[in-house]
């Protein structure tokens, strides 16, 4: 499988707990994304590489959260002291910048997201 | 007013029916536009872009009215398989991260 892939599916954790979760790319893409989904919500943008870059970040995006990409590949996306509102799906998604794509290059493809509950 | 904003149903259609979905935005600085399928507790897959001149692919036909900051994607004889959340999505252009109407629930029924 050669889609984005994520790690872990599933996390619990007790309220104040520091918790890191995983995301592998597609291969060629450049770009990777992090994405915060609740029930009923779509999915909220917190962060996005380009290369190691981090070049955006959300005002969601608290001083309890932070996220990586050191070589430019994979990412992790650590949350510190967590709460109960941080109670979410957690999603990444990838896409290959560049204009030679046409008007929409920006096509993000997801992985299947973990999802972390905050007891 | 949401960045985007999608009726959240949920739709009950019969199958074999054609269903429509409408969206708007408000950010008219936005220059891609897509439609995503949700399926329950699974991430969003991306269904198909829309372009200016509108587009289809297959039973799917997507519109874009920049004018009116208006989207819509309309699904020609529904299958059961097509039940899903169907989600408007936007980009400010460049790469910036997606910004997801909440997601109209679509139930087609046998």
């Amino acid at each position: 499988d050669t889609g984005v892939s994520q790690d872990p599916r599933h996390k619990i954790t007790k309220r104040g707990q520091n918790v890191t979760f995983r995301c592998d790319p597609i291969s060629e893409h450049n770009r990777l994304y992090w994405y915060r989904q609740t029930l009923g919500q779509g999915p909220e943008f917190l962060t996005y590489f380009q290369n190691e870059a981090q070049l955006e970040k959300s005002r969601l995006l608290s001083d309890r959260f932070s996220a990586e990409r050191p070589k430019g590949s994979f990412s992790t996306l650590e949350i510190q002291r967590t709460e109960q509102g941080d109670s979410a799906m957690y999603l990444c998604a990838s896409s290959l910048g560049g204009p030679q794509r046409g008007a929409n290059y920006n096509e993000q493809f997801f992985g299947p997201g973990t999802r972390l509950t905050v007891l | 007013r949401k960045e985007v904003e999608q009726d959240p149903g949920p739709l009950n259609v019969p199958e074999g029916a054609t269903v429509a979905f409408n969206c708007t935005y408000s950010n008219s600085a936005s220059q891609s536009f897509f439609w995503y399928r949700q399926d329950c507790r699974k991430e969003p897959k991306l269904l198909m872009s829309v372009y200016s001149s509108g587009n289809e692919d297959g039973r799917f036909t997507a519109q874009l009215n920049r004018a009116s900051q208006y989207i819509s994607l309309l699904i020609r004889d529904s299958k059961l398989s097509d039940s899903a959340t169907y989600l408007c999505v936007v980009n400010r252009g460049g790469a910036d991260g997606l910004t997801f109407g909440k997601g109209t629930h679509l139930i087609i029924q046998p």
